[in-house]
């Protein structure tokens, strides 16, 4: 079975600070994994997805497969990235169906 | 990216009723999915929509209490039936786009007094 797993349930940092969110995964195949976030009453929003290969808004994610991580790092904090972030885990042997960590929620600190 | 409508955004039910939300793409797409977020929870697969056959549905969710339909490529409906306070959660439509990347609605959020 397809798991996602999120250890911090909160990361509080100060603004211009680094900040790296973990996530780790079980699944049998090749999967594909993402970070979408949430601010305050907001929609659950793309953030990115690992075969992009891409920053957005100053976020990166590396898939490490041999420790089976996706964490999600920012060298510098901005008070606009307080919000809920979640790693979900989707592939072509689950149905392309997307698995959900149980989420971190961001505090910048100014 | 792609737009994502649900209604309604915001209902307060009575126990016993039964509430219909509706979700609106505006694209065609082959695969919808209904997901459950309870306070303070991650978001849970309730079933996986696809026009032109039956929902399938994820381990602890039935078509009784949660019946879907899905009679085109854009548009598809979650109906729970027989509601009580526990039901009561946001309900997030989301819609698999080419290159399987998988938007969401904006949520419907249900309270069941």
């Amino acid at each position: 079975a397809q798991r996602v797993t999120q250890p911090e349930k909160l990361l509080s940092v100060f603004k211009g600070a680094p900040v790296e969110l973990k996530c780790n995964y079980s699944y049998s195949g090749s999967p594909e994994l993402f970070w979408y976030v949430q601010y305050s009453r907001q929609r659950l929003q793309l953030l990115l997805r690992h075969i992009s290969r891409e920053s957005i808004k100053g976020f990166t994610a590396d898939l490490n497969k041999g420790e089976t991580s996706f964490h999600l790092k920012k060298p510098f904090a901005q008070e606009e990235d307080s919000a809920m972030y979640y790693c979900a885990l989707s592939g072509k042997a689950a149905g392309n169906k997307l698995t959900f960590g149980g989420g971190t929620r961001v505090l910048v600190k100014p | 990216s792609a737009v994502i409508s649900q209604k309604p955004s915001r209902d307060i039910c009575q126990r016993g009723t039964s509430l219909t939300i509706q979700c609106q793409v505006d694209s065609q797409v082959t695969m919808m999915f209904w997901y459950r977020q309870q306070p303070g929870q991650s978001l849970t697969l309730i079933a996986t929509a696809n026009q032109g056959s039956e929902a399938t549905y994820e381990s602890g969710f039935v078509i009784d209490k949660f019946p879907i339909s899905r009679p085109n490529l854009t548009f598809s409906t979650l109906t729970v039936s027989n509601m009580s306070p526990e039901d009561s959660s946001i309900y997030l439509c989301s819609a698999d786009f080419s290159g399987n990347t998988i938007y969401f609605g904006e949520g419907s959020w249900l309270t069941v007094v």
